[in-house]
């Protein structure tokens, strides 16, 4: 059973270029949750998603940052024009309706904005 | 919203000494508190777990203790070995919501052998 899988492991952009950045959950999990973490700190929450919906979106910033998770497919959390403070790791999480707050990590994208 | 601090920041023990990172919290909300080890450059994975409904969980070598009137937790590692050495993270969430981790700020162990 293939964990959480995460897409590119490592990102560079430029600024003002878009980044993408996808998530597969593991197998039979439906709900995911992407964090961020800035160098040598804790993780930060960014948004909580299930299928089609967003459920919770408190932790991203108001521009630039959103997120999706359609019915096929990864979740994609995209960050329009790129600034060097977005630099960082990526991670997402999932979990199962059935265990709900039991989160499985991704391996993380690191982010690098030169 | 929950707030969530760790302490201390960085911790270094003898091998086969015990070592403890405590953390608290700010909403009585929280009813659910798992720990994740990090080791550099990889994911978080998750160690131990414990539930507003439980007082101390043990796993071989590692339990985690929590007093919700203080509204604080703890994680203890016994007999420690040189591959403990990691970054400890704590969070706290509201179960059966789904609801977001808050995480502290995480606690560097180092194993010295």
């Amino acid at each position: 059973n293939a964990g959480v899988m995460q897409n590119p492991r490592h990102l560079v952009r430029r600024r003002g270029q878009e980044a993408r950045l996808r998530c597969s959950p593991m197998k039979g999990h439906s709900h995911v949750y992407w964090y961020r973490q800035l160098p040598e700190e804790g993780l930060k929450f960014m948004v909580y998603l299930q299928k089609e919906n967003i459920i919770d979106e408190s932790g991203m910033p108001k521009e630039r940052f959103s997120a999706e998770f359609p019915k096929e497919g990864p979740s994609i959390l995209r960050i329009q024009q790129v600034v060097r403070g977005d630099s960082a790791a990526y991670f997402c999480a999932s979990s199962s309706r059935t265990s709900v707050e039991t989160q499985y990590f991704g391996p993380g994208t690191r982010l690098l904005v030169l | 919203g929950e707030n969530v601090e760790q302490h201390p920041s960085t911790l270094s023990v003898q091998e086969g000494d015990s070592a403890v990172i405590k953390c608290t919290y700010s909403d009585s909300a929280s009813n659910y508190f798992p720990w994740y080890k990090q080791e550099l450059g990889k994911r978080p994975q998750l160690i131990i777990d414990i539930r507003s409904n439980v007082g101390e969980k043990k796993d071989q070598r590692i339990a985690v203790t929590l007093n919700k009137t203080a509204k604080h937790f703890s994680l203890h590692i016994t007999e420690t070995q040189p591959e403990d050495s990691a970054v400890y993270f704590c969070a706290a969430s509201v179960r059966d919501t789904g609801n977001q981790f808050y995480f502290g700020t995480g606690t560097s162990l180092t194993v010295i052998p």
